[in-house]
């Protein structure tokens, strides 16, 4: 079965620093991947999804990742982070018609 | 955009008793439905999967006897939560997928708490 991995549980950066989160997954055949965010208090929300061509990937809010296929990674990154960023982090691996999450990267960005 | 609406966000039910949480796609029709379990500090756990039409397919360790699954229609399912114990008590969530393209769309989610 499919497995997804976030390495890094919780980060605290400070405003203005630059961010890189990790995914790694578990899955020898095609996939689709995706990057959410869940703000305090709110529902999920879609930053960007990998589906085929340019592995790097533009998303919302300046985030962007890159899909390196020979590491099975799909790393977040952003070059400046805002305050508005602090939320949770959620990587996702879509396989075989199901989604599977990553256990989150909680962020907190200090003004 | 696509959007799903999940209800009630909120219930507090007594031991024993079953709760349902309807997940309705609003503008689009959803062939395919998932329910997860989120819980404290943790990831999105995949419940289940769910068809419109036909059964729902479980995943390991997920009791259907007391998580009822219900798809009837292309923009409907429901999940009950059957003699509910204190254990239960988490963050519901559903996705549905469908609409424009390929991609998936969650609900806000219902915070279970069963005292």
């Amino acid at each position: 079965a499919q497995s997804v991995s976030q390495h890094n549980h919780h980060v605290i950066l400070s405003e203005a620093a630059s961010l890189e989160l990790g995914c790694n997954y578990s899955y020898g055949g095609t996939v689709n991947l995706f990057w959410y965010v869940q703000y305090p208090g709110q529902h999920l929300q879609l930053l960007l999804k990998y589906f085929s061509g340019d592995p790097l990937v533009k998303g919302i809010k300046g985030f962007e990742a890159e899909f390196i296929k020979s590491k099975f990674s799909f790393n977040l990154r952003k070059p400046s982070v805002q305050w508005s960023d602090t939320a949770e982090y959620f990587c996702a691996v879509n396989a075989e018609q199901k989604l599977v999450f990553g256990t989150g990267t909680r962020l907190l960005v200090s003004p | 955009g696509a959007v799903v609406s999940q209800h009630p966000s909120r219930v507090i039910c007594k031991s024993g008793t079953s709760v349902k949480i309807e997940c309705r796609s609003l503008d689009f029709q959803a062939t395919t439905m998932f329910w997860y379990r989120q819980f404290p500090k943790k990831s999105l756990m995949l419940m289940a999967t769910s068809n419109e039409g036909s059964k729902a397919t479980y995943e390991q360790g997920v009791e259907k006897d007391k998580f009822l699954i219900n798809h009837a229609s292309l923009t409907l399912s429901t999940l009950t939560v059957t003699s509910a114990h204190p254990e239960d008590s988490s963050f519901y969530i559903c996705s549905a997928r469908g609409g424009q393209g390929f991609g998936y769309t969650f609900g806000s989610g219902t915070r279970l708490t069963v005292v």
